[in-house]
């Protein structure tokens, strides 16, 4: 089975740096996701991390540590239009995502 | 570039009536996938299809069926629809596996039964 938790809510600053975390404990592991998706449309990707480390893209960087089954997504110099929910997704031993509940951000003047 | 198509974009239906929602791609993917996402219970699925010809089960596949009977096309059947399917489904596919696993989403269906 899998188990992928993160926080339900958060809130920031415009132009403030925040971090959002993702716990996973799955069967297998080959991979994991973050996705952003806005109020009432689809989810986009953002990251995928497979080795322990840093990726940076941007304004976002997201990080993972395998032995730990711990993941982060850093946003920074935040923006208004980055108010969304944020999805953490672990790919275990096949070919399929398993979705965290995602975490709502709000980003406020 | 049409990526994902799903249809329809929204539907009422009455509770014990059937129903398809459609799903094609034009991205030649191997895997496709449906999806529903419930306020407080995130993206859960339902069914998958590594390949054409070949479906397994997800998360939560009682009252759902599909078929994969070519590359491009997905449908999701509900033989005899409950109130609790009331939800958005997404529909997505991907070309393979690790990097290759990113997803891409259909717009999603909102479905409200009642």
């Amino acid at each position: 089975g899998q188990n992928i938790d993160q926080p339900t809510e958060m809130t920031a600053t415009e132009g403030a740096i925040v971090q959002i975390n993702c716990t996973y404990q799955t069967s297998g592991f080959n991979g994991l996701f973050w996705y952003q998706q806005h109020a009432g449309e689809a989810p986009t990707f953002l990251s995928y991390n497979v080795l322990d480390g840093l990726e940076e893209k941007g304004r976002f960087s997201s990080f993972l540590s395998r032995s730990k089954g711990y993941s982060y997504l850093l946003l920074k110099e935040l923006q208004m239009k980055d108010s969304a929910s944020y999805l953490c997704a672990v790919i275990d031993s096949g070919y399929a995502l398993n979705f965290g509940k995602g975490t709502s951000l709000l980003v406020t003047p | 570039t049409a990526g994902i198509t799903q249809a329809p974009t929204s539907q009422i239906l009455a509770a014990g009536r059937s129903m398809t929602l459609r799903c094609t791609q034009d991205m030649r993917h191997n895997a496709m996938y449906w999806y529903r996402q419930d306020l407080g219970l995130g993206l859960r699925l339902i069914h998958y299809s590594n390949t054409a010809g070949t479906t397994g089960k997800g998360e939560v596949p009682d009252g759902y069926s599909v078929s994969r009977a070519n590359t491009d096309d997905f449908p999701l059947t509900l033989a005899s629809a409950v109130p609790s399917q009331t939800s958005v489904y997404f529909c997505a596919s991907s070309s393979g596996t690790g990097e290759s696993g990113e997803l891409f989403f259909g717009e999603g269906s909102r479905l409200t039964v009642l």
